[in-house]
């Protein structure tokens, strides 16, 4: 089975452009969440989607939106870029809600972002 | 705010020793914890998790231990190869439907195992 696939894998942008990253999700799972990693530090929850409705957001400004198509996939959205905002992108799907049964969040590889 | 504190940043073992990383978690409501290897160019995987039920669990080397009243966990990794080499991340959240899938990741360990 194909695990958690993201595009593009790297990217680079200028500040004040915007980008589009996308994401599908393990086969059957319905729930997506996206995560910033910024060098030598943790990911950070960025929002997740679960049956296309936002079920979470983290602390990110507004620049950055999200949305779950009917086939589960997603896309992240981040506006206006900053230079601050050069990190690993990460996708991570989970059937549904974690920490009950065996419902466990795996995550892709990432899409790396560099805003010059 | 939700906090997860995660020690040491860095850890040098010798191929065979033992290997422990140890985390602190401040939202008391946290009721999963899962462990996590990034190893160079790849995503987080999933390695071992642990749920506010139990206290100890363990798959084959690795082991985890949850002490809820010090809002402590561990990662215990024995007989150590050096394909364990990676970043390793411990996380905490309120797994309910009104948070959503929100993990808090430590700010992860790097693990070097010198054959």
């Amino acid at each position: 089975d194909a695990g958690v696939t993201q595009s593009p894998t790297h990217l680079i942008k200028t500040r004040g452009q915007h980008v589009t990253l996308r994401c599908s999700p393990i086969s059957g799972h319905k729930s997506v969440s996206w995560y910033q990693q910024v060098l030598g530090q943790g990911p950070q929850f960025i929002f997740q989607y679960y049956e296309k409705e936002e079920r979470g957001r983290g602390n990110f400004p507004d620049r950055f939106s999200a949305r779950q198509f009917p086939n589960y996939s997603s896309e992240l959205n981040v506006n206006a870029l900053l230079l601050g905002d050069s990190a690993l992108y990460l996708c991570a799907s989970s059937v549904g809600l974690i920490g009950s049964g065996a419902n466990v969040l795996t995550f892709g590889a990432g899409s790396r972002l560099t805003v010059l | 705010g939700e906090n997860v504190e995660q020690h040491p940043s860095t850890l040098s073992v010798q191929e065979g020793d033992s290997a422990v990383i140890k985390c602190t978690y401040s939202d008391s409501a946290s009721n999963y914890f899962p462990w996590y290897k990034q190893e160079l160019g790849k995503g987080p995987q999933l390695i071992i998790d642990i749920r506010s039920n139990v206290g100890e669990k363990k798959d084959q080397r690795i082991a985890v231990t949850l002490n809820k009243t010090a809002k402590h966990f561990s990662l215990h990794i024995t007989e150590t190869q050096p394909e364990d080499s990676a970043v390793y991340f411990c996380a905490a959240s309120r797994a309910a439907m009104e948070y959503g899938n929100k993990l808090v990741f430590g700010a992860g360990t790097i693990l070097r195992v010198k054959s």
